[in-house]
């Protein structure tokens, strides 16, 4: 059974404080890690998406790796406007064989930045 | 861009009574979902379709049926509504690809169960 495991569950940085995200992951196979960002009241909004062991993504003050086991959501000179809660899901290739593009999620982290 | 577009957006329903949850996606996706989000719970797979006519369950699919007779829209019903079944409920659709597919979610809908 595929298993997501964020953490932490919540974080509160100042304005300017880096940090990182961490989501671990237990899966057959990986097809594909995916970042997702949840405003309050809106559905997950698309980030990035990791394929293989290595690969690193970017975006204004984010960067996403990727490891075997770990994908680390990292937030360089956070603004308020970050504040979000933080999702992360694997997708799997399916056992069977046959096409499978369902995500398991894990719970998510709730980022909070202070201005 | 619409995107992924859910109706309705807020409903509130007495115990027993029946529903159907309403997405429609515009961007020609082979694949759509539905997911249900509880407090401490995350994101849970209900049903799922790889293609018009196709359905399959997810995770939690007892208490709801699905409907894909048109490739754009996908239904979730609630055929007797219980309270468990309050959730806010996400439609999402993908398209078809040998690499990690990308998963595109709509807006939500609040169903309460009273």
């Amino acid at each position: 059974e595929d298993q997501v495991t964020q953490s932490p569950e919540a974080l509160r940085l100042q304005e300017g404080e880096s940090s990182s995200l961490n989501c671990s992951y237990t899966v057959s196979g990986l097809r594909g890690l995916f970042w997702y960002r949840q405003d309050p009241g809106k559905g997950p909004e698309f980030l990035f998406t990791l394929y293989s062991a290595g690969e690193e993504k970017e975006k204004e003050r984010l960067k996403a790796t990727l490891t075997k086991k770990e994908s680390f959501l990292h937030i360089t000179a956070p603004k308020p406007e970050d504040s979000a809660t933080y999702l992360c899901a694997v997708q799997a290739f399916s056992i069977s064989g046959g096409s499978n593009y369902k995500l398991t999620f894990g719970k998510g982290t709730l980022l909070t930045v202070n201005p | 861009n619409a995107g992924v577009t859910q109706t309705p957006k807020f409903r509130v329903l007495k115990t027993g009574q029946s529903m159907t949850l309403l997405c429609a996606q515009d961007m020609n996706h082979e694949y759509m979902y539905w997911y249900r989000q509880d407090p401490g719970m995350g994101l849970r797979l209900i049903h799922y379709s790889v293609g018009e006519g196709t359905t399959a369950k997810g995770e939690v699919p007892d208490g709801y049926n699905v409907s894909r007779l048109k490739k754009q829209n996908f239904l979730l019903g609630l055929e007797s509504a219980a309270p468990s079944q309050t959730s806010v409920y996400f439609c999402a659709s993908s398209r078809t690809g040998r690499s990690g597919n990308t998963i595109y979610f709509g807006e939500g809908s609040w169903l309460t169960v009273v």
